[in-house]
């Protein structure tokens, strides 16, 4: 699975959008791009994820370059409830299952 | 629905005890995993089932052991815990022949261990 690279740390006020990118520059054809993110003390949680296009749901919005070697997670109306680390994970698709390979992530802040 | 239950919440162990980490799920997922998580080093993959009756080593399957008699319950056996097995245990599953959640991974709460 391609390494991906992200900022440790972001602060964001609260009401603006939180955009937090990624670097999966090693990204081959059939990896798909996936967000989690981990609350303070409670399990990973996942957010959104995406191959070539675009996508948006009640949570965020998924932006991918279009020669897919970075992506940006949007969070468009950043609340203190979305203060978290943010990871971004690239990995292949599989009928058979498989690890997800978390990095350092990024810490956002959100302040009021 | 419950999604992924683990008990306990949190424990205190002696250095040589046996502890079984419980993990249940009631989304019928195929697969589930075990990861651990230190500060600094994120989350590490200990062991993994892709269904009923398999398991399979991950990252840092030393010192620890797992079954997958069914579906739903996926436990984490420490033979003989040590110090260095002190963390927090997360119990995640996927649902890999999805094509709609293309293999999402929903997680637990998490386990706190303190081996002594």
């Amino acid at each position: 699975d391609a390494k991906t690279t992200q900022p440790p740390s972001m602060d964001c006020a609260e009401g603006r959008a939180a955009n937090l990118p990624c670097n999966h520059s090693t990204i081959s054809g059939n990896e798909y791009v996936y967000w989690y993110r981990q609350i303070h003390s409670q399990g990973p949680q996942y957010i959104i994820h995406g191959l070539k296009n675009n996508e948006t749901n009640e949570m965020a919005s998924l932006i991918i370059t279009e020669d897919r070697k970075s992506s940006t997670l949007i969070l468009p109306h950043a609340t203190l409830r979305d203060t978290a680390v943010y990871y971004c994970i690239v990995r292949v698709y599989n009928n058979q299952g498989g690890k997800l390979i978390f990095g350092q992530g990024t810490e956002l802040s959100v302040k009021p | 629905i419950a999604g992924i239950t683990q008990a306990p919440t949190s424990q205190i162990l002696a250095a040589g005890r046996r502890m079984t980490l419980r993990c249940t799920q009631d989304m019928r997922h195929n697969a589930m995993y075990w990861y651990r998580q230190d500060l600094g080093l994120g989350l590490r993959l200990i062991h993994y089932s892709n269904t009923a009756g398999t398991t399979g080593k991950g990252e840092v399957p030393d010192g620890y052991s797992v079954s997958r008699a069914n579906t739903d319950d996926f436990p984490l056996t420490l033979a003989s815990a040590v110090p260095s097995q002190t963390s927090v245990y997360f119990c995640a599953s996927s649902d890999p022949a999805s094509a709609r959640l293309q293999e999402t991974q929903y997680f637990g709460p998490g386990t706190r261990l303190l081996v002594l």
